[in-house]
């Protein structure tokens, strides 16, 4: 069975940093496009970031540029996302999430962690 | 920035057919995927490269994409298909969404 399971989220002070992990499991991880995607409270979904199977190519939206780094542990299963400077807007959920590069699309989920960045 | 529009609600009686729109410069270009999202819950595909159905996903989701407009069809809706749906789709390697379209089965 395929899993996703995030962790890392809770209460944030604005500029300050928090780091998200993702751990999977029933798939191979190494051969996967990962990807960071959010959900603001009663809001749509964002694309935050993608990171290619090998770590060589990563993508961000603009709102977090120079702010969030995605990375990747192949051998430990394990998909990151470096947040700092956090702002009340990063406010979200955060799922994370398996892209199939050959469709490009999400094949599967996570249940998501909550950020919430406030003072 | 590319941007993907969808209506914010759709309503439709039971059996009947519920038609979803997402409008983008060219969208018909690109592949359009869809997520169907229920409260509390993650997402899940119902259909990608604009027309296909994962596995255990039923007939009555299609999709189709051309010109300007992509559009989710769920013929013969049930009230398991109330949800939120967002359409999704990629400029270059950046991902976008639609705004989501709230689909209520009165």
């Amino acid at each position: 069975e395929v899993q996703l399971v995030e962790a890392g989220g809770g209460l944030v002070q604005p500029g300050k940093s928090l780091r998200l992990s993702c751990a999977a499991s029933g798939f191979t991880f190494s051969i996967y496009w990962m990807s960071w995607v959010r959900q603001a409270p009663g809001k749509g979904l964002e694309w935050v970031a993608n990171i290619k199977q090998d770590g060589s190519e990563k993508y961000y939206v603009d709102s977090v540029k120079g702010r969030f780094t995605v990375s990747r542990d192949n051998a430990k299963n394990t998909l990151y996302l470096q947040m700092n400077s956090l702002r009340v807007e990063d406010t979200a959920i955060y799922y994370c999430a398996g892209l199939n590069s050959g469709d490009w699309h999400f094949d599967f989920w996570g249940q998501g962690t909550l950020v919430t960045v406030s003072s | 920035s590319y941007e993907l529009t969808q209506p914010p609600s759709v309503s439709v009686s039971p059996g009947q057919t519920a038609n979803i729109t997402c409008s983008g410069d060219k969208l018909g270009d690109k592949y359009v995927s869809w997520y169907q999202q229920r409260p509390g819950q993650s997402p899940v595909l119902v259909i990608y490269q604009d027309m296909k159905r994962p596995s255990g996903i039923p007939e009555r989701f299609s999709g189709a994409n051309s010109g300007n407009t992509a559009t989710l069809t769920i013929s013969g809706t049930q009230a398991v298909d109330e949800a939120d749906y967002y359409c999704q789709a990629w400029d270059s390697r950046t991902g976008v969404f639609g705004t989501g379209t709230k689909v209520t089965v009165l």
